[in-house]
């Protein structure tokens, strides 16, 4: 079944404490990318990556980092978490082509810091 | 900058009735696509509808359709012969292309549908 898995689904943690979240998948989509999700402000987009070794900013990079070292994974790290980073995140793919495909979304992970 | 806007913070429709909701974006390109994503409380997106901008036709999937206004740039979605299974969160988004020659998806805020029996 073609998916994008992201894991842990829920995750509570403490100010400072490092994490990544995963995020795998198997449809062979060259583009990939991290969304966050709080109330009254929609989806915002965190990374973005083209392909494998190539990922860019999006519109909410700050304490955030990504890796691509394989095609179908593409974690998000969490270096020094803080409360603000309280959110619900999800991962997506897409391929480059056909243009105009949508995106595929995971589960979503539900983020809390205290 | 492009922006999608969704000035619905939340809507109600009776089971069975008809409701529509609203989405504007802003863009200076010519060709892109547009999405309508549901949300459910399990949280997933699920993809409702697509629309390709050069298509005049708007597109329809069952009880779902848009009314596509490229020159007033909107995107109503329209569903009809509610469910309760349609209650959800409804996203609106815009896919572009960025300078580096890759794209993105731009979301809107969210309208959450309530749908009474």
């Amino acid at each position: 079944e073609a998916q994008v898995t992201q894991n842990p689904r829920y995750l509570i943690t403490v100010t400072g404490k490092k994490l990544t979240v995963t995020c795998s998948q198997n449809m062979n989509h060259e583009y990939m990318s991290w969304y966050r999700q709080d109330p009254g402000l929609g989806l915002r987009q965190i990374y973005y990556s083209m392909n494998v070794e190539v990922t860019d900013k999006g519109d909410v990079p700050e304490g955030y980092k990504v890796s691509r070292k394989e095609k179908r994974n593409f974690p998000l790290i969490l270096e020094s978490p803080s409360p603000n980073q309280t959110s619900l995140y999800f991962c997506a793919s897409s391929p480059f082509t056909p243009a105009g495909t949508e995106a595929f979304f995971g589960q979503g992970t539900r983020l809390t810091v205290v | 900058a492009q922006t999608v806007t969704q000035s619905q913070p939340e809507m109600s429709v009776q089971e069975a009735e008809t409701v529509t909701l609203s989405c504007t974006y802003d863009t200076s390109e010519s060709d892109y696509y547009l999405f309508w994503y549901k949300q459910p409380p399990s949280r997933q997106m699920i993809l409702v509808i697509r629309q390709e901008a050069y298509k005049q036709q708007n597109a329809t999937e069952n009880r779902f359709s848009v009314n596509f206004q490229k020159a007033a740039k909107s995107f109503s979605l329209k569903i009809s012969d509610s469910q309760l299974g349609d209650a959800a969160m409804y996203f609106c988004a815009y896919r572009t292309h960025t300078t580096s020659g890759t794209y993105k998806y731009i979301f809107g805020t969210g309208t959450r549908l309530k749908v009474l029996a």
